[in-house]
């Protein structure tokens, strides 16, 4: 089975500051990446995706990630944090065949004014 | 827009009572899924359905049954419930064909007295 692991279950920072949220898993085929966003007392929805292409990917509010797959990772990067960033984060793998998707234990992020 | 409605947003229930949590999404969806969230934990699997009273266990499904019926509409059961059920619920549906983008319900927080 899949595995993804999130370093950091707390994550802090100053608005204006770089976000930087990781992300690791293991898979045997190449494999799908997403990560997804949680607000307070919501579901969760897409930020951005990893399928094929181009191993930089570009999502919603500003956020990019990047596969490498040399280091089985797909870090969560946005250059300048802002108040609304402040959210549960959770990085999801997928294998080709999306039957199932493995998620991670997720990661808060809190913005400090 | 594309929607997931989970029935019931919060749910207070007595140990050994029978628990439903409703599911449904209005955009054809063939596949469908329950996830349970617990702090620390992430998102894990209950069950999935890639069709119509089609059925698979996930990573945790003990305690627990599905209904699917109708297409736009995925039940999960609890016989039983019991105070280590007490979570956030999460229903999700996928589209095959697509890319792999998850739709989620906004939660339903069952608490297990």
């Amino acid at each position: 089975a899949q595995s993804v692991t999130q370093l950091g279950s707390h994550v802090s920072v100053s608005e204006g500051a770089l976000v930087l949220l990781r992300c690791n898993y293991s898979s045997s085929v190449p494999p799908y990446l997403f990560w997804y966003v949680q607000y307070p007392n919501q579901g969760l929805q897409l930020l951005l995706k990893y399928t094929t292409g181009a191993t930089l990917v570009k999502g919603i509010n500003g956020f990019e990630a990047e596969f490498k797959k040399s280091e089985t990772s797909f870090h969560l990067t946005k250059p300048s944090a802002h108040m609304s960033d402040a959210a549960e984060y959770f990085c999801a793998v997928s294998e080709n065949n999306f039957n199932k998707f493995y998620f991670g234990s997720g990661t808060k992020l809190n913005v400090k004014p | 827009d594309v929607k997931v409605t989970q029935s019931s947003r919060y749910l207070v229930k007595r140990t050994g009572e029978k628990v439903f949590l409703e599911c449904v999404q209005d955009m054809d969806h063939e596949n469908m899924f329950w996830y349970r969230q617990d702090p620390g934990l992430g998102l894990r699997l209950i069950y999935f359905s890639y069709d119509v009273k089609m059925k698979e266990k996930g990573d945790i499904p003990e305690g627990y049954s599905v209904s699917r019926e109708k297409k736009e509409r995925f039940s999960l059961i609890l016989e039983s419930a019991s105070t280590n059920q007490t979570s956030m619920y999460l229903c999700a549906s996928f589209f095959p064909g697509s890319t792999g983008e998850l739709f989620f319900g906004e939660g339903s927080r069952l608490t297990v007295l």
